[in-house]
């Protein structure tokens, strides 16, 4: 069965510091990938996505991924944390015709 | 203005009670799905429909109802046998499978 591991459902970091947030998949096909952010009481919203093209993925708010087959990973990271990007962070696989989600990283940001 | 729009947002239900939480969308999408998130358990799904008169189970789809009528419109209804109701629900549409979901701000829904 396909899924998403996501390292650490809680992620500290300081302001101004690199975020990382770890993401993992399994599919025996390939798969398109999403991170997509969540803000208190609110829907989802997509941060970026990679469908086979380029295998570094810019997307909105200076974040970015990189697929890499070898690991089946794709980790999401900004150069510098802002106060703005505490929230929950999910990654997602979709190898078919369903999305499959990971449970989350809560990522604070530290003053 | 394009989106998706889910109704109420909060919702409380008594025992014995079928509720109705409704999603509705103007992206002119094919595709529309509900999910169930409790703390720390991420998203869920519970029904998913690539097209009008047509949708599947997910994956905890006991005790959940839908109907696809039409394009825009994609109610969840939880029934009374649903016993353990309490949990933010979220309703998203595509373009089609695989494409990116847009979600709705979602309903909390409540037992009295």
């Amino acid at each position: 069965a396909q899924s998403v591991t996501q390292l650490g459902s809680h992620v500290s970091v300081s302001e101004g510091a690199l975020v990382l947030l770890r993401c993992n998949y399994s599919s025996s096909v390939p798969p398109y990938l999403f991170w997509y952010v969540q803000y208190p009481n609110q829907g989802l919203q997509l941060l970026l996505k990679y469908t086979s093209a380029a295998t570094l993925v810019k997307g909105i708010n200076g974040f970015e991924a990189e697929f890499k087959k070898s690991e089946t990973s794709f980790h999401l990271t900004k150069p510098s944390a802002h106060m703005s990007d505490a929230a929950e962070y999910f990654c997602a696989v979709s190898p078919d015709d369903k999305i499959i989600f990971g449970k989350g990283t809560r990522l604070h940001i530290l003053p | 203005d394009g989106g998706i729009t889910q109704s109420p947002k909060y919702l409380f239900r008594k025992e014995g009670q079928n509720v109705t939480l409704s999603c509705e969308q103007n992206l002119n999408h094919d595709a529309m799905y509900w999910y169930r998130q409790d703390p720390g358990q991420g998203l869920r799904l519970i029904y998913y429909s690539q097209i009008v008169n047509d949708f599947q189970k997910g994956d905890i789809a006991e005790g959940y109802s839908v109907s696809r009528e039409k394009k825009e419109s994609f109610p969840l209804t939880v029934t009374s046998a649903q016993k353990n109701p309490t949990a933010f629900y979220l309703c998203a549409s595509s373009m089609w499978a695989q494409e990116t979901q847009y979600f709705g701000p979602g309903t909390r829904l409540l037992v009295l």
